[in-house]
């Protein structure tokens, strides 16, 4: 069946060092991820996106990349910083592109940021 | 734009009673999806709406769980009886028809 999990449960890095945390996905029909953060006692909030047909994307101090050969996803985090400090979730869509679909998250991991 | 709105925040009810929440999407969104979140179990889809429609209610646990959509800017998710394992935060997030989804701040519902 349709799964998404992740490697690490908790990641903990000193602030300034760079994070990469990783993430498995088993369904090859997917053809977009979406990795979002979540802090305490909030809802998850939007980092950064990417569709099957880019290995790699980038945005501020952040950048994803993708290997659908193994069918792994990655977020690195650049020059981590306390607020940084959140649960991070991997998220994949099987939907067709510009569809509306579910999307089926991974367990998260705590990723802690330590000054 | 104020972002998706969850009501209530905190909700604490007694085994056996009816439970609502309720959520207003971001305007202009036209999928709306329903969430719960458990130490357990993680984040799990309940049910998402696509233009007022429900599409996908496989997540539901069970018949004690119904969704609603009377209209674009407002959705129910209603449990009747409760039960403590129902315990749980619920989101719920919203699309404008892309995949990002917007998620509210939550209910964190406690079930004695």
């Amino acid at each position: 069946g349709e799964s998404v999990g992740l490697h690490l449960p908790t990641l903990s890095v000193q602030e300034g060092d760079n994070s990469i945390i990783n993430c498995a996905y088993s369904n090859s029909a997917s053809d977009y991820f979406i990795w979002y953060k979540q802090e305490s006692g909030k809802g998850p909030q939007f980092i950064i996106d990417i569709r099957s047909n880019m290995d790699k994307r980038q945005g501020q101090r952040v950048t994803v990349l993708l290997n659908k050969t193994v069918k792994h996803l990655s977020l690195q985090i650049a020059a981590t910083q306390p607020g940084d400090s959140a649960v991070y979730f991997c998220a994949e869509n099987t939907a067709p592109s510009g569809n509306t679909g579910k999307l089926i998250f991974g367990q998260g991991t705590t990723l802690q940021v330590k000054p | 734009d104020a972002g998706v709105i969850q009501s209530p925040r905190h909700e604490v009810t007694e085994m056996g009673q009816e439970v609502t929440l309720r959520c207003k999407p971001i305007s202009g969104h036209n999928s709306l999806f329903w969430y719960r979140q458990t130490m357990m179990r993680g984040l799990e889809l309940l049910i998402y709406f696509n233009n007022n429609v429900p599409i996908d209610d496989s997540g539901m646990p069970e018949d004690r769980f119904s969704a609603k959509m009377p209209n674009a800017s407002f959705s129910t998710l209603k449990i009747q009886p409760s039960e403590p394992r129902d315990s749980a935060v619920y989101f719920c997030a919203s699309s404008p028809g892309a995949n990002e989804q917007f998620f509210g701040p939550g209910t964190r519902l406690t079930v004695l």
